[in-house]
């Protein structure tokens, strides 16, 4: 299994761009979610998925939108960057059973 | 307002110390309580974690201690290794959404 996956591994974008962060995971898991890592602040949850067409709000949703039309990938969208979403952003899976989750290795964006 | 309070945000010890890490929480609802550890340029991995109903749990070096009453909790490393040095992040978990303290990076000198 390759666990969780994210691409790109870095990106740069400038203000007022868009673009999508992609997460799948390969282990049937019926959770996923996005986090937000900055400094001296810990991980943050963007949003997260209970399963397939379902999406809800976390602490930080403002500026990001998701979906999840399949189980396996979770994509984050950035309608319009600002410079405040520079960050490291983290997708995680788990069942549904477990309270174990998965993170993949970050995606680092930068607004300019 | 971060619902978990970590500290402290660095700490530096000596190969074969212990280090201890604090996570305060104020809101009763939470019902698990994981440890993360963190390289640089990976993601959190799991380390340890436990539920409000145990007071300690231990496996292999890595203890936790919790104190519900209290509010609290804590990690102890035990014989601290130079593999040891990560970032370290508490959390607490509410109808499935995780709350994360603030990190604290260790720091082992061999």
């Amino acid at each position: 299994n390759a666990g969780v996956t994210q691409t790109p591994k870095f990106q740069v974008l400038k203000t007022g761009q868009s673009m999508t962060l992609q997460c799948a995971q390969d282990m049937n898991h019926e959770y996923m979610s996005w986090y937000r890592q900055d400094p001296g602040m810990g991980l943050r949850l963007i949003h997260y998925s209970v399963g397939a067409g379902i999406t809800d709000q976390g602490e930080v949703p403002n500026g990001y939108n998701v979906s999840r039309s399949t189980t396996e990938d979770f994509p984050l969208r950035l309608l319009l960057a600002a410079p405040s979403q520079t960050s490291v952003y983290f997708c995680a899976s788990r069942r549904g059973d477990s309270d174990t989750q998965y993170f993949g290795p970050g995606t680092r964006l930068t607004v300019l | 307002q971060q619902q978990v309070k970590q500290s402290p945000q660095s700490l530096i010890v000596q190969k074969g110390g212990i280090s201890i890490i604090n996570c305060a929480y104020e809101n009763t609802a939470f019902d698990y309580f994981p440890w993360y550890q963190q390289f640089p340029g990976k993601g959190p991995a799991l380390l340890i974690a436990i539920r409000p109903d145990v007071s300690e749990k231990k496996e292999g070096r890595f203890t936790i201690s919790f104190n519900k009453s209290a509010k609290q909790f804590s990690l102890h490393i035990m014989d601290s290794q130079p593999g040891d040095s990560a970032t370290y992040f508490c959390a607490a978990q509410n109808d499935y959404k995780l709350s994360f303290g603030a990190g604290t990076t260790v720091t082992v000198r061999a």
